[in-house]
């Protein structure tokens, strides 16, 4: 078990263009989810999956922003149009399944938009 | 709206002190509740989670946390600190999707 990871950790971009982040969780685990963290305030949900169905989306999920998780094993957010306000960190978890909620965590991407 | 509130944004305390963490949370019904650890350039941890049952929950690193319903609150508790605690710490709940509250950052002197 490595544990969730995530890919890059650092990104650097310019306003208007795109970025993705990768996340893989850790094997067999069927939750994954996806939250956005800026300094000095706790992770805010975004979205998440179960296996490969996206079954919830927060309203800080805008048009611009899109997540896949294709074969129910690793997933990518997509931001397109960056803007300077998506600067943060994206942080991503995976959890066992339906009758846990318990979180495991990746390092997250941090992400500037210049 | 369902909230978490942590009233404290920075905390210090001495190595061997004990320490209190407050969490408050409001929602309609009783949420499952968890405390997460942040260190710098760390991913967060889970620390403690409570369901249902004994209000008194033991987690990883000597920490424990209490529920009590009446006070809508879940403060995490540390009988001895020590220098390795310095980090953040977020409360959390789940009841339709997990909300956190805005951390606690905690400063241990020596």
């Amino acid at each position: 078990d490595t544990g969730v990871s995530q890919d890059p950790r650092h990104k650097i971009t310019k306003r208007g263009q795109n970025v993705t982040f990768r996340c893989d969780p850790i094997s067999e685990h069927n939750r994954l989810y996806w939250y956005r963290q800026t300094l000095g305030q706790g992770p805010e949900f975004l979205t998440y999956f179960q296996n490969e169905a996206q079954l919830e989306k927060s309203r800080l999920l805008s048009d611009r922003f899109s997540a896949e998780r294709p074969k129910g094993s690793f997933s990518t957010l997509e931001i397109q149009r960056t803007e300077q306000g998506d600067s943060a960190m994206y942080l991503c978890a995976s959890s066992p399944g339906q009758a846990s909620y318990e979180q495991y965590f990746g390092p997250g991407t941090r992400l500037t938009v210049t | 709206a369902q909230s978490v509130t942590q009233p404290d944004i920075h905390i210090t305390v001495s190595e061997g002190a004990s320490l209190e963490l407050r969490c408050n949370y409001s929602y309609g019904a009783t949420p499952y509740l968890f405390w997460y650890v942040q260190s710098p350039g760390q991913g967060l941890q889970l620390l403690l989670k409570y369901f249902s049952g004994d209000t008194l929950v033991q987690g990883i690193k000597g920490f424990e946390a209490e529920f009590k319903r009446s006070q809508s609150s879940f403060n995490l508790r540390k009988p001895s600190v020590h220098w390795s605690d310095a980090a953040e710490y977020f409360c959390a709940a789940f009841g339709q999707n997990f909300v956190f509250g805005p951390g606690t950052r905690l400063s241990v002197l020596p």
